[in-house]
């Protein structure tokens, strides 16, 4: 059981450029969300998913796409990368909330986005 | 509109101090609290989760309260050790799907 597993782990783009990152979760969880955590500012939510084939707009979304073609994944694109994307980005899961602990939200480790 | 800070920013005790992490959020209308550790360069881990209906919960040297009413939440870490040292984050939930996170307290236990 690997838990929610995010990659790559670092990445290192030019303005312009694109790029996803791919988040995967082995919990059978229905939510997923993608964070950015800037220094001083917290973790923004960009993008997030009640379920498979469903996406939603979260704090901070532009510039950002994602899709939630398998239950398991959900991926984050960044068609034309800027330096304001320059970030910490993590995934999380959770499940619908029927049980004693499935309201918490599980976090992968992380993608280290530099964008130059 | 729901926020949520912690202070202080950062915090240095010696080891074995009992110490209190704070958490404010402005709105009492949510359906929990999740604390979190963070250690540097890797991802949150959960530590407690806290319904509404909840008063505080208990995990090992750890406990966490929650105030809905006054919108206030602690985290108590016990007998502080070298290991604790990391960021604790705590999170709202003032909906069915999304959370809203505090900036966090970077806690260093000295040895």
């Amino acid at each position: 059981n690997a838990g929610v597993t995010q990659t790559p782990k670092f990445r290192v783009l030019k303005t312009g450029q694109s790029m996803t990152l791919l988040c995967a979760q082995d919990m059978n969880h229905e939510y997923m969300y993608w964070y950015r955590q800037d220094p001083g500012m917290g973790l923004r939510l960009i993008h997030y998913s009640v379920g498979e084939g469903t996406t939603a707009k979260g704090e901070v979304p532009d510039g950002y796409n994602v899709s939630r073609l398998k239950k398991q994944n959900f991926l984050l694109g960044l068609e034309s990368a800027a330096p304001s994307q320059t970030s910490v980005y993590f995934c999380a899961s959770r499940d619908l909330g029927s049980g004693k602990s499935s309201y918490e939200q599980y976090f992968g480790p992380g993608t280290r986005l530099t964008v130059t | 509109k729901q926020e949520v800070t912690q202070i202080p920013a950062a915090l240095s005790v010696p080891e074995g101090e009992n110490l209190v992490l704070n958490c404010s959020f402005t709105d009492s209308a949510i359906y929990n609290l999740q604390w979190f550790r963070q250690d540097p360069g890797k991802g949150l881990t959960s530590l407690l989760l806290i319904q509404s209906s909840q008063r505080e919960q208990t995990s090992g040297r750890l406990n966490a309260s929650l105030d809905k009413s006054s919108g206030r939440s602690t985290l108590y870490i016990a007998a502080s050790q070298p290991g604790d040292s990391a960021t604790y984050l705590c999170a709202v939930r003032p909906g069915t799907y999304k959370y809203i996170f505090g900036t966090g307290t970077r806690l260093k236990v000295l040895a």
